[in-house]
Parts: structure tokens; sequence; C-alpha cells
């Protein structure tokens, strides 16, 4: 049962263009989601975090939206650059402090 | 930023062979580690979590008899995959966490890619 779905594996944008990642949840008991970063052969990187009373979060080029009664939320970059390439999840938590990942999606920026 | 290291970053090892992963915050003492796995296209899906000096609380469905774990100290915990057989095949994922919290931030290692032949 995966509660936290990343529908696109894929995504390919323009260098300077936006690019929108969509993350979907199933439990409505999450009340906090992160956005992490992974290069080949490396760990996933925190890059940008929303609590469930905000429905934006904004840092630099990142914002984060959080859609509560869709369950659904959204990484937008802009611009996009090409050391933007890489594979994002989204990762979700509740009561139980465990970080609970989607499948992720793969950002591949055009230059 | 806060780095956590993991030692090996892959390994081969045959059938029945149990093989030991580190994992260790270099720069700042982990109240609590994570320990994950990652099949290919999958997403990274939590095995157990760690405290310092006390035993594991391993997820649903993971044989902790099987996936040993040992949280030294604040700065090492170590995952030893015990009588390994192809299907552990897989990568290997550890974060540690300054903080109870989980707004506080999970800083994850390298991995380590296990190979069982």
């Amino acid at each position: 049962d995966q509660q936290v779905k990343q529908n696109s594996p894929s995504l390919s944008v323009q260098e300077g263009r936006i690019s929108i990642l969509n993350c979907d949840y199933t439990n409505s008991m999450f009340d906090y989601f992160l956005w992490y970063k992974k290069y080949p052969a490396e760990g996933p990187t925190f890059l940008i975090s929303i609590s469930s009373i905000k429905d934006k979060n904004e840092d630099g080029r990142f914002t984060v939206f959080l859609n509560k009664s869709a369950k659904h939320l959204s990484l937008h970059i802009v611009p996009s650059q090409p050391g933007d390439s890489a594979v994002y999840f989204c990762a979700a938590a509740g009561a139980t402090n465990k970080l609970i990942f989607g499948t992720g999606t793969l950002l591949a920026v055009q230059p | 930023g806060a780095v956590v290291s993991q030692h090996p970053s892959w390994v081969i090892c045959k059938s029945g062979t149990s093989v030991k992963i580190e994992c260790r915050s270099l720069d700042f003492q982990a109240t609590t580690m994570f320990w994950y796995r990652q099949f290919p296209k999958q997403s990274l899906m939590l095995m157990a979590t760690s405290n310092e000096g006390s035993k594991a609380t391993y997820e649903q469905g993971v044989e902790k008899d099987k996936f040993l774990i040992n949280h030294a100290s604040l700065t090492l915990s170590t995952l030893t995959v015990t009588s390994a057989h192809p299907e552990d095949s897989s990568f290997y994922i550890c974060s540690a966490r300054d903080g109870w919290g989980v707004t506080d931030t999970q800083y994850f290692g390298p991995g380590t890619r296990l190979t069982v032949l």
C-alpha cells in the first residue's frame, strides 16, 4: 500500500523554465512533508519542507505547495538549472515521526 | 551541512555469508539512526529505527534476526545482514538525525550496494 505516490517517474524541462514535481498522499494523518534530492551513488539530501498548517513554503528557487483537501503537494523549481537534474523524492510524516517516501521523479534539465 | 558516511559503498558476497554495513555521523551526534532499503525504481523503505544504547525498532515484515542493528554510540550504527541470500541484494541507506522530532533534519549516507551471489 503506497501511501505516498509520485505518478511521474520522469520529467524533462528546458533550462530557465519552471519544473513542477507532483506528489499525492493517502493518509490524512500526515502533517509534515519534505522533498529530498538524490544524485546517483549518493544519499538523498534535504531540500525543503512544509508543515500542514501552511500551504506554501519558499526557499530561493524552490517552493513547495500543499493542498490538504486534495492530499497533494508539489515542488516548483524556477528557474530550472542543469545542476537540478536528479531524482526528487517527496516524503511525508505523521505522529510516528517516520518518513514515508514516494517512488521518486527523475528530473532532467536540458541546457 | 552534516555528513553521514557509510562503509562499504558496495559489497559482493556469497549466499550464506554475513555482511556488516557501518553508518557514521561525522560531525554531529545522532540521537536516532534509520536504516532503509531501496529496490530499483522503488521508494526508500524504512527497515528499522535505532536509538543509541537501546534495541532497534523494526518495521513490520522486517526480520530482526536477519537484519541485526547495533547503535553502539551516538555516531555509529551497524547493520549486519546475516546468512545473506540473493533476495537480500538491494541498496541499503542509513540516515541520522540530531533530535527526536520529524522536523529535525535527517541526513542520509551515500548508501551501500549489496549483491549476494
